[in-house]
């Protein structure tokens, strides 16, 4: 049963570090999603791509955080410099080629101090 | 553009009882709703879609084009169905593919 994994499951980090969240869509999905879950916004899209190129990061603080593609296998979501409003869980979800469903990963639990 | 709307942030009821959240949408073409489920630290899961028109654990929800809604319902609410809801849209054009959320409703059901 395919999934989309993601890595780490939960990382503690101080301010001021960088973070790196790594994700695999479901083989064959061409549709990549960044989402943040917090209790106060609910579920925020930050950024997404079909076949590897950036479709759109409105979503995304700019000034810290970038999301890549290096490959069809592998997403990343940066944060660079870390800051503890950036307390959230990070969700990758991936998508079809054609398909309106998204298949969720298990998320990243981020904590800054 | 598109919008979709949870008026509840919290829903509590009883087991047993029969449970509605709510989901209106503002979309001027023709949208495919969903709803997804996230029981406790897990990754959000498909309940239900509307083109679908099947029951998932005893769920439904009909698309009502005319009150622009998509609400869940279930007759006989069960403990196991606590968990976080989002209903989501999935609009046409170059929004093709991405899925539009609610804020999410939080149901509790209490034995």
């Amino acid at each position: 049963d395919a999934r989309v994994t993601q890595t780490p499951r939960h990382k503690v980090t101080e301010m001021g570090q960088e973070v790196t969240m790594r994700c695999q869509p479901i083989l064959g999905h061409n549709t990549v999603f960044w989402y943040r879950q917090t209790m106060m916004q609910g579920l925020e899209l930050l950024a997404y791509f079909r076949n590897r190129a950036p479709l759109d990061d409105s979503g995304m603080p700019k000034d810290r955080f970038s999301a890549e593609m290096p490959d069809a296998t592998l997403a990343t979501l940066k944060i660079q410099p870390s800051e503890p409003r950036d307390s959230a869980v990070y969700f990758c979800a991936s998508g079809p080629s054609g398909g309106r469903e998204e298949f969720f990963g298990p998320g990243t639990r981020l904590t800054v101090l | 553009a598109q919008r979709v709307t949870q008026p509840e942030k919290l829903l509590s009821v009883f087991k047993g009882a029969p449970v509605e959240l709510k989901c209106n949408y503002s979309y001027s073409g023709s949208p495919e709703l969903f709803w997804y489920v996230q029981y406790s630290r897990q990754r959000l899961q498909l309940l239900l879609r509307h083109i679908s028109r099947e029951s998932i654990k005893g769920f439904t929800a009909d698309l009502n084009k005319g009150e622009t809604s998509f609400h869940l319902k279930k007759p006989f609410a069960q403990e196991e169905d606590s968990a976080m809801y989002y209903c989501a849209l999935s609009a046409g054009g170059t929004s093709y593919g991405k899925l539009t959320f609610g804020q999410g409703t939080i149901l509790t059901v209490h034995p």
